[in-house]
């Protein structure tokens, strides 16, 4: 089976630094993702990580360990808007389509 | 154009009821998906259609029937629902199934309530 574990809840100030953990246990691996969803809104894919190592796109960064099946989410410098929940996930199956998505943490960023 | 349209945003349909829920994209993409989300959980995969071929079927009941007349549509009918099928329902593509199943674009949703 597959399953990913990711806090229920974070909460920081504006300007800090979060970091949202994800742990993973599956069967197969072919990289994990994260996505972002504001209360009643889509969800808004961030970043992938398929090898080991941190990619950034501007404000977010993205880790990703293999052998520890552990990744996390960096937000930088944050802002009230990305007071949203979180929800890391992986690719169930190189070929069939399917993405398992974790329980989703829940960001409050305070002023 | 990076963006899914799903219509309606909203619908009440009682129990009794057949209706259908729209989604398109003119991202050229070949994998579309149908998700349906409760309040603070996250979402639920349904169907995969790859190529406009119906690939996952992830145990739905069948009082959900998905169509994909094209590769850039994608219905999902509705008949006989019950109560606890109110949730939020999510269409998404990517451009094909496989890596780039990681990056989903989704639709804004359609809030369903069934009474």
């Amino acid at each position: 089976g597959q399953s990913l574990e990711q806090p229920s809840e974070v909460t920081a100030v504006e300007g800090a630094i979060v970091q949202i953990n994800c742990t993973y246990q599956t069967s197969g691996f072919y990289g994990l993702s994260w996505y972002q969803q504001h209360d009643g809104g889509a969800p808004t894919f961030l970043s992938y990580n398929a090898l080991d190592g941190l990619e950034e796109t501007g404000r977010f960064s993205s880790f990703l360990s293999r052998s520890d099946s552990y990744g996390y989410l960096l937000l930088q410098e944050l802002q009230m808007k990305d007071s949203a929940s979180y929800f890391c996930a992986v690719i169930g199956s190189s070929n069939t389509g399917k993405l398992i998505f974790g329980q989703g943490t829940t960001l409050q960023v305070k002023p | 154009d990076t963006e899914v349209t799903q219509t309606p945003k909203h619908l009440v349909m009682g129990m009794t009821n057949k209706k259908s829920l729209k989604c398109e994209q003119h991202m050229g993409h070949r994998a579309m998906y149908w998700y349906k989300q409760k309040a603070k959980k996250p979402p639920e995969l349904m169907f995969v259609y790859s190529y406009e071929k119906l690939s996952i079927n992830e145990s739905v009941p069948s009082r959900f029937s998905p169509e994909c007349p094209n590769s850039s549509l994608l219905n999902l009918h509705l008949h006989a629902l019950q109560p606890e099928d109110s949730a939020l329902y999510l269409c998404a593509s990517s451009q094909t199934p496989g890596r780039q199943t990681s990056e989903q674009y989704f639709g804004p949703g359609t809030r369903l309530t069934v009474t």
